[in-house]
């Protein structure tokens, strides 16, 4: 059974600061998805990863995907107020059967105060 | 990317009655999934719709309780049948299009069971 654990689930951060939110799943996949939800709100797509080493960034947000170690990382550069939302890693299997279906981390709720 | 969209986006129902939850996407896909979100919680499958076949359910979830349809490569409906309280949630619907893609996720019907 594929498990996503994330960590922090709960980010307090300065506007200003950096820190890093971490992703790790439990077994072999090429394949790791980063979504944003906004209170009261649907999920948003933030990035898709789908080999070892791959980096991506968007803003102040960059994630990479290391498949040997089975972790994605979500990194925040200096934050802002607006980055404030729930942040869900999600892995599929890389090939066969359910390599569609996503499985879940629990999310981390990020506040970022002034 | 594709824009989903669900109806009904709430609904307030007594106990022991039936909802279908319909939802529709803006352009062919491959894939449709339905999920159950919890306020504050995670994402948990429910299934994959298949379109021209039966639904593919995730342990825990049974067809008898969440029959599913999906007529063609757009549309799909969910329903919640002989409700209780406990299936108070959200209830999103996501689709893809590509192995790999990333899942498009619809705005959500928040349903209140009394």
């Amino acid at each position: 059974e594929l498990k996503v654990e994330q960590n922090p689930l709960f980010l307090s951060m300065q506007e200003g600061k950096n820190y890093t939110i971490y992703c790790n799943y439990s077994t072999t996949s090429d394949r790791l998805y980063w979504y944003r939800q906004d209170p009261g709100k649907s999920l948003e797509s933030l990035f898709v990863l789908l080999s070892n080493g791959a980096v991506k960034q968007e803003g102040r947000l960059m994630a990479s995907l290391d498949t040997k170690a089975r972790l994605s990382t979500l990194h925040i550069t200096a934050a802002v107020h607006d980055l404030s939302a729930t942040y869900f890693c999600a892995v599929s299997k890389a090939f066969g059967a359910g390599s569609y279906q996503l499985t879940f981390g629990k999310g981390t709720k990020l506040s970022v105060i002034p | 990317s594709a824009v989903i969209s669900q109806k009904p986006s709430r609904d307030i129902c007594q106990r022991g009655t039936s909802l279908t939850i319909q939802c529709q996407v803006d352009s062919q896909v491959t894939m449709m999934f339905w999920y159950r979100q919890q306020p504050g919680q995670s994402l948990t499958l429910i299934a994959t719709a298949n379109q021209g076949s039966e639904a593919t359910y995730e342990s825990g979830f049974v067809i008898d309780k969440f029959p599913i349809s999906r007529p063609n490569l757009t549309f799909s409906t969910l329903t919640v049948s002989n409700m209780s309280p406990e299936d108070s949630s959200i209830y999103l619907c996501s689709a893809t299009r590509s192995e790999g893609e990333t899942q498009y996720f619809g705005p959500g019907t928040r349903l209140l069971v009394l």
